[in-house]
């Protein structure tokens, strides 16, 4: 199947930093790419659907000036945690796709601590 | 009223048993249904598609009714490394987006 990377797996940062998350597909060409964020015992929440080239479409409640997407190649997505607090704290995970799917390849996520 | 629903459970059943999930989604535009399965911490796989006329894997089997907007899945002879979150997701209505329910945590016991 396809294998799609993130980095880095964790990262602990102090409160008012910014924290970078990259997104690899290694063996396919995303032409679009996701990002989750996943509370301790909830589900998967979409941040944010990014196609490549273009500008990342951010879901409601979401604010784009705080979680930058870039999708500057079709094999690279990052998501830069702006200003961090400990309430961004969450695992991060990123999947990835080509167009005209619905089948998603996730990363394996990041794990973001803020204190 | 959430877009896809499920049982949160958990579930704890025997080694051997057979497990049945449910599942419901309110958009009807929804196109593409998946189970994935999530390991604690760890991100989520794709354990199968959901097609109208059901589909088998093994000791799975998936079923969905477009009419009642449900999507099941079964495991029969579960094993211990079956335990697991199972999470029903539905895609569809534009922008390839998945919708993923809160999961079903399944714990099997030997």
């Amino acid at each position: 199947g396809a294998v799609v990377s993130q980095h880095p797996s964790w990262v602990i940062c102090k409160s008012g930093t910014s924290v970078k998350i990259e997104c690899r597909s290694l063996d396919f060409q995303a032409t679009t790419m996701f990002w989750y964020r996943q509370f301790p015992k909830q589900s998967l929440m979409l941040m944010a659907t990014s196609n490549e080239g273009s500008k990342a479409t951010y879901e409601q409640g979401v604010e784009k000036d705080k979680f930058l997407i870039n999708h500057a190649s079709l094999t690279l997505s990052t998501l830069t945690v702006t200003s961090a607090h400990p309430e961004d704290s969450s695992f991060y995970i990123c999947s990835a796709s080509w167009q005209g799917t619905y089948e998603q390849y996730f990363g394996p996520g990041t794990r973001l601590t803020v204190t | 009223r959430k877009e896809v629903e499920q049982d949160p459970g958990p579930f704890n059943v025997p080694e051997g048993a057979t497990v049945a999930f449910n599942c419901t989604y309110s958009n009807s535009a929804s196109q593409s249904f998946f189970w994935y399965r999530q390991d604690c911490r760890k991100e989520p796989k794709l354990l199968m598609s959901v097609y109208s006329s059901g589909n088998e894997d093994g000791r799975f089997t998936a079923q969905l009714n477009r009419a009642s907007q449900y999507i099941s899945l079964l495991i029969r002879d579960s094993k211990l490394s079956d335990s697991a979150t199972y999470l029903c997701v539905a895609g569809g209505g534009g922008a390839q987006k998945l919708v993923f329910g809160q999961g079903t945590r399944l714990t099997i016991n030997p």
